[in-house]
Parts: C-alpha cells; sequence; structure tokens
C-alpha cells in the first residue's frame, strides 16, 4: 500500500512558540490531504481538509489562524501550529487521498505534541 | 455527515471470529463504508470497504446488510496483533469522519 510519513514523529516546545509539523506521501502524489487530532482516549477530530495549490478548508470550531496549513505541492502539506499553548498538547494524525479508479486514504504515523 | 453506532469495546479469545457491528441508520445512497482500525499511538489502518455487496480481502471480511443501514466487520481468526479500536466510517466524497469506534480485546 501507499505510504504516508509524519515529520517529526514526537515534538516538545515552550508556550507560545510555533510548530511545525510536515505530512509526505513517498510513493504516489494526494490529491488531497487532511489533517486530525486525537486526545488520549478520544477519537480523531477531523480538523481540515486541503487540496494542492489552494486553502485549506477548516472544520467547524477549528481556528484558521491558529492552526496553518500549506499544501504546496502533491506530496507535502505542512500544519503550523502558531503560539502553542498546553491545551494544544495532542496527537497529531495527516491522511493522503487519491484517486486511482476507487478512492483510497492513507494515513500516517502521527505526530505527538507536548507544549510545556 | 451520517453518524455510526459502535459498542465501546469487545472481547475475545485468539484464533476465535471476531464479529463487529456497526449501525449507520442514516447512511445515504452513495456513501461508502469504511473500517480503519488504530493501534495505541499509531495512525490508523485500513481494514476494508464496501459499498452494497460483501467483500472480502486478506485483512478481513465485510458484510452488508441488505438495506444498507448496519454492516459487520469480521475477522476469522483473530491474532493478538489485531487489538486495537475498530472504527466504522462512512465516506461521503472524499473526508472520513470518525466516530468512538470500538476497542477490541484479545485473550490468549
Amino acid at each position: 500500500g501507499a505510504v504516508v510519513s509524519q515529520h517529526p514523529s514526537w515534538v516538545i516546545c515552550k508556550s507560545g512558540t510555533s510548530v511545525k509539523i510536515e505530512c509526505r506521501s513517498l510513493d504516489f502524489q494526494a490529491t488531497t490531504m487532511f489533517w486530525y487530532r486525537q486526545f488520549p482516549k478520544q477519537s480523531l477530530m477531523l480538523m481540515a481538509t486541503s487540496n494542492e495549490g489552494s486553502k485549506a478548508t477548516y472544520e467547524q470550531g477549528v481556528e484558521k489562524d491558529k492552526f496553518l496549513i500549506n499544501h504546496a505541492s502533491l506530496t507535502l502539506s505542512t500544519l503550523t501550529v502558531t503560539s502553542a499553548h498546553p491545551e494544544d498538547s495532542s496527537f497529531y494524525i495527516c491522511s493522503a487521498g487519491r484517486t486511482s479508479g476507487i478512492y483510497e486514504q492513507y494515513f500516517g504515523p502521527g505526530t505527538r505534541l507536548t507544549v510545556t | 455527515d451520517a453518524k455510526t453506532t459502535q459498542p465501546n469495546s469487545m472481547e475475545s479469545n485468539e484464533e476465535e471470529p471476531v464479529h463487529l457491528p456497526c449501525n449507520h441508520s442514516t447512511i445515504s445512497g452513495t456513501d461508502y463504508i469504511h473500517w480503519y482500525r488504530q493501534l495505541p499511538s499509531q495512525g490508523p489502518e485500513y481494514v476494508i470497504h464496501g459499498l452494497t455487496s460483501n467483500v472480502n480481502n486478506r485483512m478481513a471480511s465485510l458484510a452488508i446488510a441488505e438495506d444498507r443501514k448496519s454492516s459487520t466487520l469480521i475477522l476469522h481468526r483473530a491474532t493478538l496483533r489485531d487489538a486495537a479500536v475498530y472504527y466504522c466510517i462512512l465516506r461521503g466524497f472524499q473526508k472520513l469522519v470518525f466516530g468512538t469506534g470500538t476497542r477490541l480485546l484479545v485473550s490468549p
């Protein structure tokens, strides 16, 4: 199957700083990429959908100025958590979708963010 | 987005079959039924998906009710590595919206 990577796998940052997380589709071109957030013992919550070269579509309640998404190419999307606070500590997961006859979506391994 | 309902948890013994149910009474005619599973501290892993007919792959089988208001994921012989949270998701156009899932516990 297709592979999606995320970098870094974990990060610790100080409150008030910004953190960038990368999501790459390694062996396919992703028409669409998605960003999810998951708090401990909870399900994944979709944050936003991004298509290459266009602005991301954010889910209701997600602050677009705080969670900046850039989708510059068909293999790379980035999520920047700006002015991070402890409540932003979470597991961030990206996924990449492609359509080749049927629609498939593949998930990255996740990035654990801890804000101190 | 149409919702799904799954039991919070289920238990199984190793090498026994497991039937994980999912109710989706508000499913629309174009919604695909997807199943993903997630191991601790990992991203979700695709298991199987279908539209109307039952589906089989190397990981599992998916049985879809005739009225499509429910489906069942079947693991034919559970192993310890199958212990995970299993999510039943209805996909409309592209995005996958996760519900609470079923935590499957597998005992040796």
